[in-house]
C-alpha cells in the first residue's frame, strides 16, 4: 500500500519561531509536493521538488523554504512564522511514469 | 496557467437524492483525477480518466471525460451520509507536466 506520512498532524507554535513539517513516502517517488489548504481557496502549490536537492517554487512560495536531501523525505521550513501561515498543509507525491499523485493525512498549523 | 473550474461550490442535499459536480477547462488535459477529501484528511484518489468519452463507475459514483478531454462530471446516485465530503478534480496538462492543476473543491454534505 502507498504511503505518504507527514510527521505532525497538529502543531501550534508562536509568531516568529521556525517551524519545520516533515514528509516521507515510500513509493520511490521523483516528484514531491508542498500544498497549503484553505478554506474557498482550495489547493495552493508552495514548492515542489522533481529530484533530490531540486526545489522549485510553487505559487505561493514566499515564507517558506523546502529541503530535500534524501529521495524519500521532503521538509517544508516556515523560518519564522506568521499568523497568516496558519493552515492546513498538504504533502504530496507523484512518480514520473503515472498520473496520480498521492497525498499525506495533513499538518494543521495554528500561529499564535 | 491551466485553471480548471469546479461548480458547484457547495451542495447541501438529503440521503437519496442524486447530484452531479462538474470540472470545466478551456485547456486540454492527458488525465483527469478525482480526489474525495474528508474532513481533517488528505484527499483520496477516487478514480483517473485519461481517454475522451470515457466513462468510469465506482459503486454509485460514475465519472465521465469529455470527448475533447477539456471537462468532466462525477454523478452519485442515491447519495448517502457516507459520501459527505470535498471533491476534488485535477488535470494533468499536455507535454508531460508533472505539476497537476486541481479545482478548489465541490462541498457536499449528505443529510440523514
Amino acid at each position: 500500500d502507498v504511503k505518504v506520512t507527514q510527521s505532525s498532524r497538529y502543531l501550534v507554535k508562536r509568531t516568529g519561531e521556525k517551524v519545520f513539517l516533515e514528509c516521507v513516502q515510500d513509493m520511490d517517488h521523483e516528484n514531491m509536493f508542498w500544498y497549503r489548504q484553505d478554506p474557498g481557496l482550495g489547493l495552493r502549490l508552495i514548492y515542489f521538488s522533481y529530484d533530490v536537492k531540486m526545489k522549485e517554487k510553487g505559487d505561493i512560495p514566499e515564507g517558506y523554504s523546502v529541503s530535500r536531501e534524501k529521495k524519500e523525505r521532503f521538509s517544508l521550513i516556515l523560518e519564522s512564522a506568521s499568523t497568516n501561515q496558519t493552515s492546513m498543509y498538504l504533502c504530496a507525491s507523484k512518480g514520473q511514469a503515472g498520473n496520480t499523485i498521492y497525498f499525506g493525512e495533513g499538518s494543521w498549523l495554528t500561529v499564535v | 496557467t491551466q485553471l480548471l473550474e469546479q461548480s458547484p461550490q457547495f451542495l447541501s442535499i438529503q440521503e437519496g437524492e442524486n447530484l452531479t459536480v462538474y470540472c470545466n477547462s478551456s485547456s486540454v488535459f492527458s488525465s483527469l483525477q478525482w480526489y474525495r477529501q474528508e474532513p481533517g484528511e488528505g484527499p483520496v484518489l477516487l478514480v483517473t480518466v485519461v481517454t475522451g468519452g470515457e466513462v468510469k463507475k465506482l459503486k454509485r459514483l460514475t465519472f465521465q471525460f469529455g470527448d475533447a478531454r477539456k471537462d468532466s462530471s462525477l454523478h452519485i446516485t442515491a447519495a448517502q451520509p457516507g459520501d459527505t465530503g470535498l471533491y476534488l478534480c485535477a488535470g494533468e496538462g499536455l507535454g508531460g507536466s508533472y505539476i497537476p492543476t486541481f479545482g478548489r473543491g465541490t462541498s457536499l454534505i449528505v443529510h440523514p
